[in-house]
């Protein structure tokens, strides 16, 4: 079957750095996914990758490792907006996105 | 962010209501997707519309109908519902379905519950 994991809930200080891991298996692999969710409101795009190695954008970089069925977020300089649930979703051979069931990440003061 | 549109926000239904879930997107995209977001749970895929066109229907109860009269808008019809059925419905669209532009963009949701 296919299968994404990724931690429930993670807690993390403002101004430090955390990093959410995402490991799957799937049939086939056509670009993995973060999205960000705030209680209440969409879920709205953060990153996409396909090839192996890190992407960056701002505060926010997702590393993707095909071979090891791995990719991370990493969220630098927290700030207390950044408190919202992070999920992972994996497009397969078919095209169809596997989902996560989400990251929850606290930020305390 | 209004590219995505969802009405109503909220809604409380009996088990023996009718009522319609509403998406619009004002992206120009062509697919568009109804998912069902428990909690806890991986969003879970109900159906996909591509090109106005039915095209993956996820094994989704008949009291789930969907209908997708143009590419801009997509509703979500619903009768007989269970208790289970309470949960977050969301409506995404993308570019289209699997031509490599398939990032898909979400909208508010609809908070569901019923009694």
């Amino acid at each position: 079957g296919q299968n994404i994991d990724q931690p429930t809930e993670m807690t993390a200080t403002e101004g430090a750095i955390v990093q959410i891991n995402c490991t799957y298996q799937t049939s086939g692999f056509n670009g993995l996914f973060w999205y960000q969710q705030h209680a209440g409101e969409a879920p709205t795009f953060l990153s996409y990758n396909v090839l192996d190695g890190l992407e960056e954008k701002g505060r926010f970089s997702s590393f993707l490792s095909r071979s090891k069925g791995y990719s991370y977020l990493l969220l630098k300089e927290l700030q207390m907006k950044d408190s919202a649930s992070y999920l992972c979703a994996v497009m397969d051979s078919n095209y169809q996105l596997i989902w996560g069931a989400g990251t929850k990440l606290i930020i305390k003061p | 962010e209004t590219g995505v549109t969802q009405t109503p926000r909220h809604l409380v239904m009996g088990m023996t209501n009718k009522k319609s879930l509403k998406c619009e997107q004002h992206l120009g995209h062509n697919a568009m997707y109804w998912y069902k977001q428990s909690a806890k749970k991986p969003l879970e895929l109900m159906f996909v519309y591509n090109f106005k066109e039915q095209t993956e229907n996820n094994s989704v109860p008949s009291r789930f109908s969907p209908e997708c009269p143009n590419s801009s808008h997509l509703f979500l019809h619903l009768h007989t519902l269970q208790p289970e059925d309470s949960a977050l419905y969301l409506c995404a669209s993308s570019q289209e379905r699997g031509g490599g532009q398939e990032t898909q963009y979400f909208g508010p949701g609809t908070r569901l519950l019923v009694l």
